[in-house]
């Protein structure tokens, strides 16, 4: 997986509660992304951050939040304001800057409704 | 080829055979392309790219091809090997400078 770790594997969310998903890179990438993943369908971009302590809303940020206070890490937080929140989720990162944006992913986190 | 729903295309595939799988990507402006493999309930994995003023990239058993005319993009295994089951999608960079993703194909192998 490319030195990206997310954790927990797999997350129970009761109704009405916050959660947060842990992404951690070691490769010193200043890029990291969240995706959302639901089957049968591509990746949908949720957040994302080129530098420190910057990030920018994706196509479905509406019930998600994120922050980006360290260069390793990028944690995103799933609201009780997102209604729908079963799914996939998949952190990435890519190194910024030069031609190519190939971005390496994680493991994923599947989040699951009680 | 990719398609949007539930309901993945799908690649049966026997042992030892070459495996073609396609993708039509949609911006003409796109210019620069990667193949990802995803293997069940893991992240996708990086298996090749290419840039839009190249037509052909080889890899380790692993060719993709890309006609800009059609806006077309296929990958071909070579000798495919069970391990290579998985969902293969492609993902093209727009103009804005982000990745789009495909649904992704199903690729069955088969003994």
């Amino acid at each position: 997986d490319g030195g990206i770790t997310q954790s927990p594997k797999y997350l129970f969310r009761k109704e009405g509660q916050n959660v947060t998903l842990s992404c951690e890179q070691n490769l010193n990438h200043d890029a990291m992304y969240w995706y959302r993943q639901d089957p049968g369908q591509g990746l949908r971009l949720i957040y994302y951050s080129q530098i420190v302590n910057d990030f920018q809303k994706g196509d479905i940020a509406e019930g998600y939040s994120v922050s980006r206070e360290k260069k390793e890490s990028f944690p995103l937080t799933v609201t009780s304001a997102q209604k729908n929140p079963t799914a996939f989720y998949l952190c990435a990162s890519s190194a910024a800057g030069g031609y190519q944006e190939t971005q390496y992913f994680g493991p994923g986190t599947r989040l699951l409704v009680l | 080829g990719e398609s949007v729903g539930l309901h993945l295309p799908t690649l049966s595939v026997q042992e030892g055979d070459n495996s073609i799988i396609n993708c039509a990507y949609s911006n003409s402006a796109s210019d620069y392309f990667i193949w990802y493999k995803q293997e069940s309930g893991k992240g996708p994995q990086f298996i090749i790219d290419i840039r839009s003023n190249m037509d052909k990239r080889q890899g380790q058993r692993v060719t993709v091809l890309l006609n800009k005319t059609v806006k077309h993009l296929s990958l071909q295994i070579a000798a495919t090997q069970p391990g290579d089951s998985a969902v293969y999608f492609c993902a093209e960079k727009n103009s804005w400078g982000k990745l789009q993703f495909g649904a992704g194909t199903q690729v069955v192998v088969t003994p």
